[in-house]
This record gives structure tokens, C-alpha cells and sequence, in this order.
């Protein structure tokens, strides 16, 4: 069954630690990218990565990190350097960067 | 930068009703492509629009791409219920440069 995982779906985390948040595709997709949903403000992109072992910023990418070690693979860091990390955050994949997304199901990231 | 706006940002119609959501782009767009996310859920790709003043179907859902490239609108024809969500342009300028609209949130009522 193809598709994007995202793991846990929910997390919670106190204030000054970093987190790592899953995200595996098995759709061989080359580009993935990775979002910030705060309620009224729709997606915002962080980061996204078109090919292996390359990764560009997106508009709000201060606070955050990503690698991107295997296709499958595209992992985010939430660093305590990010002010406001409580968001829902998406993860997603596009057979190249300009064709349509693939989302998963999300984590809902709780910093308290 | 590319600055895209989507109006309007709620909407409650009555079952049966038709409703329009809208999305403008301050740069003209390679393409732009439409989203459903349904509450607690995650956004599902609906459709690309790519030519100047293409105009696609998808049963009562009927999508435009403005002849300057630089708007969009998705107009759903006699809602219903499964209609509910909140819906997302996502318009590609590109060089990478990908902006997500706010969202139009319909709510139907029954």
C-alpha cells in the first residue's frame, strides 16, 4: 500500500528540547517537502528537498532542520530555537517540484 | 515575492446551494493547483490547472485558471454535506516558488 507515513500523530515535548519528526514515502517520489498549519494562516512551507542529499529553505525555515539521507526519507528537527513550535506540521511528496502533493496524516506537535 | 491572497476565508451555505471560492496571485503562475482538506484531516489534491484560461470539470466541481495566469477560481455546483472542508489554491510561480492560499472554509448546512 503506497503512501506517505508521518509518525507519532500526536507529540509532546517541554520547552527547550529539540524534536525529530518522521516522514517515509514509498511512492519513489523525488521531491518531498514539509509544512506548518497554525489554525487561520493555511500552509506555510519550511523546507523541501528535490532530489537526495539536497534540501532548500522555504519561507519560515528559522528554528528548524531537515536531512535528506535517502529518497524515502526526509526527517524534521524542531530545535529549541523555533519561538513558537506548537503547530500541526505536514509532510509531503510530489513526483517532481511543480506537480501535485502528496500529504500524510500530520503530527500535532504540543511544546508546553 | 509572490503574495497570494484566497477569498473568502469562511463560508456557510445551505445544502443545495452553490459556492465559489477564489485565489489571486500578485505574479503570473506556471500552474495552480486546488486541495481539499477535511476537518482533522490532511489536504488531498483535487487538480492542476496549467493554460491560460482552462477551464476543468470534476463532476459539480468546476475549476478556471484566468487568462493572465494570475488567478483562479473552484465553484461547486448544488453542495452537499461531503462538501464540508476547507479549500486550498496552491499556486506555483516557479523556480520552486510554491504559496499555499489561507483557505476558504465551507461549512454546509443541512
Amino acid at each position: 500500500d503506497g503512501g506517505i507515513t508521518q509518525s507519532p500523530k500526536y507529540l509532546f515535548r517541554k520547552e527547550g528540547q529539540n524534536v525529530t519528526l518522521s516522514c517515509e514515502q514509498n511512492l519513489n517520489h523525488d521531491a518531498m517537502y514539509w509544512y506548518r498549519q497554525d489554525p487561520g494562516q493555511g500552509l506555510r512551507l519550511i523546507y523541501y528537498s528535490q532530489i537526495v542529499n539536497d534540501f532548500q529553505k522555504g519561507d519560515i525555515a528559522e528554528g528548524y532542520s531537515v536531512s535528506r539521507e535517502k529518497k524515502e526519507s526526509f526527517p524534521l528537527t524542531v530545535t529549541s530555537a523555533q519561538k513558537n513550535p506548537t503547530a500541526f506540521y505536514l509532510c509531503a511528496s510530489s513526483p517532481q517540484t511543480g506537480s501535485e502533493q502528496y500529504f500524510g496524516p500530520g503530527t500535532r506537535l504540543t511544546v508546553t | 515575492g509572490q503574495q497570494v491572497m484566497q477569498i473568502p476565508q469562511y463560508q456557510h451555505v445551505q445544502e443545495g446551494e452553490d459556492f465559489t471560492t477564489y485565489c489571486n496571485s500578485s505574479t503570473t503562475l506556471s500552474n495552480i493547483q486546488w486541495y481539499k482538506q477535511r476537518p482533522g484531516g490532511h489536504p488531498v489534491f483535487l487538480i492542476q490547472l496549467v493554460k491560460s484560461g482552462e477551464v476543468k470539470k470534476q463532476k459539480r466541481l468546476t475549476f478556471q485558471f484566468g487568462e493572465a495566469k494570475k488567478n483562479s477560481s473552484l465553484h461547486i455546483t448544488a453542495t452537499q454535506t461531503t462538501d464540508v472542508g476547507t479549500y486550498f489554491c496552491l499556486c506555483d510561480g516557479g523556480y520552486q516558488k510554491v504559496t499555499f492560499g489561507i483557505g476558504t472554509k465551507l461549512q454546509v448546512i443541512p
